[in-house]
């Protein structure tokens, strides 16, 4: 069925590091993708998005990289903070109004 | 202003029982999604109210149900709890109607249901 999934469950970074966090979807009708950071004992907190008509976006500190050719979706946060420690997930929304999420990637910053 | 808000925070119910969680959202918006989240399934969609009406639902029994007061505070109901409905349940609110993501729209920190 549709899915959103991530490749690595569990990923433990030095301070400092840049991180990726890797994301697969299956929905080519998906126009509209979200990463989210969820931080222990908090509701999910919006990092950055992307349409699908782009490939590319910054924000401060973190990029999303779009790869529909192979239903790719990719997080990097430069320059890896403690601050940065959670649960990070991806999300699609297709042009129909369904959304999916990704079961979640926990991030690890070794001070 | 306030954030979104969601009470109770935390819930332990036994088998059988039915609960009723809460959520108020931003002031001046009028959309509430509900969805669950647990460590297997990660987040799933609920259903969402807008203007005192259901305008989406997603693939849960009928167990699950929700409502929403003309003030936006919305509630949702889980009757004969099932040991598998122990889950983090979110609330997501919107200015306007649809289900929201990103930017539009802004999550509670949840209420944890056990059931036991």
């Amino acid at each position: 069925g549709e899915s959103v999934g991530l490749h690595l469950p569990t990923l433990s970074v030095q301070e400092g590091d840049n991180s990726i966090i890797n994301c697969a979807y299956s929905n080519s009708a998906s126009d509209y993708f979200i990463w989210y950071k969820q931080e222990s004992g908090k509701g999910p907190q919006f990092i950055i998005d992307i349409r699908s008509n782009m490939d590319k976006r910054q924000g401060q500190r973190v990029t999303v990289l779009l790869n529909k050719t192979v239903k790719h979706l990719s997080l990097q946060i430069a320059a890896t903070q403690p601050g940065d420690s959670a649960v990070y997930f991806c999300a699609e929304k297709t042009s129909y109004d369904k959304v999916i999420f990704g079961p979640g990637t926990s991030l690890s910053v070794i001070p | 202003k306030a954030g979104v808000t969601q009470t109770p925070r935390y819930l332990i119910k036994t088998r059988g029982q039915q609960v009723t969680l809460s959520c108020s959202p931003i002031s001046g918006h009028r959309s509430v999604s509900w969805y669950q989240q647990t460590p297997g399934q990660g987040l799933q969609f609920l259903f969402e109210y807008f203007s005192e009406t259901q305008r989406n639902k997603g693939n849960f029994p009928g167990r699950f149900s929700g409502r929403q007061f003309s003030n936006s505070r919305s509630e949702m109901n889980v009757s004969t709890l099932e040991l598998g409905d122990s889950a983090l349940y979110l609330c997501a609110s919107s200015l306007v109607g649809g289900v929201h993501l990103g930017t539009e729209a802004f999550f509670g920190q949840g209420t944890r249901l056990t059931v036991v």
